[in-house]
């Protein structure tokens, strides 16, 4: 069975801060899938990456950066230099990678305040 | 831009009314999926269409169904709906068989529906 934990119910940072968003997942399969999505008040989620199991290396995107560590299962995500616009709830998610078989697994979600 | 568009963005109901939701896509994906997210948890898969294969979650209360018509639209039908279903409902959609954006889900901005 696939799970995915998020420990951090909710963060405030002020704004221009970094902040690091923590996530662990288990699962048997030997190749998945892990994803970040972020939730705005609006309600849609936002795709924001997407890595496959066997891409270990970091990424970065403008402000946002995520570290894939296989050895400790996880999957961490840091913004840096805070904005009040990254406020949302964002959830960490994971696939199995096989074909007909790709439904997400979510963490609880981390709710993310940006304090002006 | 190719969308996933969920229509109304807001239902209210009577208890044991029945309604549905619709959820149209351009992206020509060929997996949809219904999730349902209650306050202050995460998406909950309800059920997907993989091409025209229906797959239900074990989990998926009876009174939760679906229909899909074509490539680009899906509905959920709640037959009776219970103060227990007042959640957001999320439909994604996906693309399978391989290569760049392969699941990876794309979601609609969601169906807010309450239950009187």
């Amino acid at each position: 069975a696939q799970k995915v934990t998020q420990a951090q119910t909710e963060i405030s940072v002020v704004e221009k801060e970094d902040v690091t968003l923590d996530c662990v997942y288990e699962t048997r399969d030997t190749t998945y899938y892990l994803f970040w999505y972020k939730q705005p008040p609006s309600g849609e989620l936002v795709f924001l990456i997407r890595r496959n199991s066997f891409d270990e290396q970091n990424e970065i995107s403008g402000r946002y950066s995520w570290n894939f560590q296989k050895s400790t299962s996880s999957f961490n995500f840091t913004i840096t230099a805070s904005q009040v616009v990254d406020s949302a709830v964002y959830f960490c998610a994971l696939s199995a990678a096989n074909f007909g078989n790709e439904k997400l697994t979510f963490g609880t979600g981390t709710r993310l305040t940006i304090i002006p | 831009d190719a969308m996933v568009i969920q229509n109304p963005r807001y239902q209210v109901t009577q208890f044991g009314k029945p309604v549905t939701l619709s959820c149209s896509q351009t992206l020509n994906h060929n997996v949809m999926y219904w999730y349902q997210q209650k306050s202050s948890q995460a998406p909950k898969l309800l059920f997907h269409y993989y091409d025209k294969d229906f797959n239900n979650e074990a989990d998926t209360p009876d009174n939760f169904q679906s229909r899909r018509p074509n490539t680009s639209f899906c509905f959920l039908d709640i037959r009776s709906p219970g103060l227990g279903d007042a959640a957001m409902y999320l439909c994604a959609t996906s693309r399978s068989g391989g290569g760049p954006s392969y699941n990876e889900q794309f979601f609609g901005p969601g169906t807010r529906l309450t239950v009187l």
